[in-house]
């Protein structure tokens, strides 16, 4: 059975940069049919898309949010990690990761099959 | 950029009835939509793919529809733990972006 958990610091100052990491279980994050992903849910509000990966590096991210975000993938762990840089309040979300499958005949995948549990990030001095 | 808009935002119904919740995109797109159902505190679910298709040991009572700007989810028959959030979502081509609806919370 296929496990994404997330992990990182809970609690990050104004101005500093979020790090987490996404641990997956039961699978390998090299499995070619697969990217792997981040998104998030700020309080009270819906699901934001913030970028994917590929095990061989390949990344994609929301344009809204591409000024600040780095998402990386070590194979040798079977993690990936998210950074978001400069941060403020309006990042307090809980962050998701999960894992996105490639549909027959597809170049990107569509959907998130598997989701980790979240983590709620909260940014305050 | 695609917008996916979501309606009603707020449903309430009771167990027994039957759930219709609506995703129209800004553009035609593919068929490639999804829905997943959220409950707080827990991780999202992959229900329906493809527009229509049903994810792995997802109850036949789920089922969707749609094409061109206009998608639907059905629920058939609300069993109490369906009660939750509803979100759709999309790829876009070009530039690649995954994009989400704003969510239906479907309340007793």
């Amino acid at each position: 059975q296929l496990q994404l958990q997330e992990s990182g610091p809970r609690l990050v100052k104004p101005s500093e940069t979020l790090s987490l990491t996404c641990t997956v279980s039961g699978g390998s994050i090299s499995n070619s049919s697969y990217y792997w992903g981040w998104i998030r849910q700020p309080p009270g509000k819906g699901l934001e898309w913030i970028g994917i990966i590929y095990y061989s590096g390949t990344t994609y991210y929301n344009p809204s949010l591409k000024s600040r975000v780095t998402i990386s993938v070590d194979t040798s762990q079977n993690q990936f990690s998210l950074k978001v840089s400069s941060v403020t309040a309006a990042d307090t979300a809980v962050y998701y990761c999960a894992r996105l499958r490639l549909g027959p005949h597809r170049l990107l995948p569509d959907l998130f099959d598997y989701w980790g549990q979240g983590t709620l990030v909260t940014v305050s001095s | 950029e695609i917008v996916l808009t979501q309606s009603p935002a707020t449903l309430s119904l009771s167990p027994g009835e039957r759930a219709t919740l609506s995703c129209r995109a800004s553009q035609s797109v593919s068929s490639y939509l999804a829905w997943y159902q959220h409950k707080a505190g827990q991780a999202p679910r992959l229900l329906i793919y493809d527009a229509s298709k049903r994810a792995t040991g997802i109850p036949a009572r789920f089922s969707g529809s749609g094409s061109g700007t206009d998608f639907t989810l059905t629920i058939s028959s609300l069993e109490p733990e369906d009660f939750a959030v509803y979100y759709c979502q999309l790829r876009s081509n070009w530039p690649p972006t995954w994009t989400f609806g704003q969510g239906t919370k479907v309340e007793i």
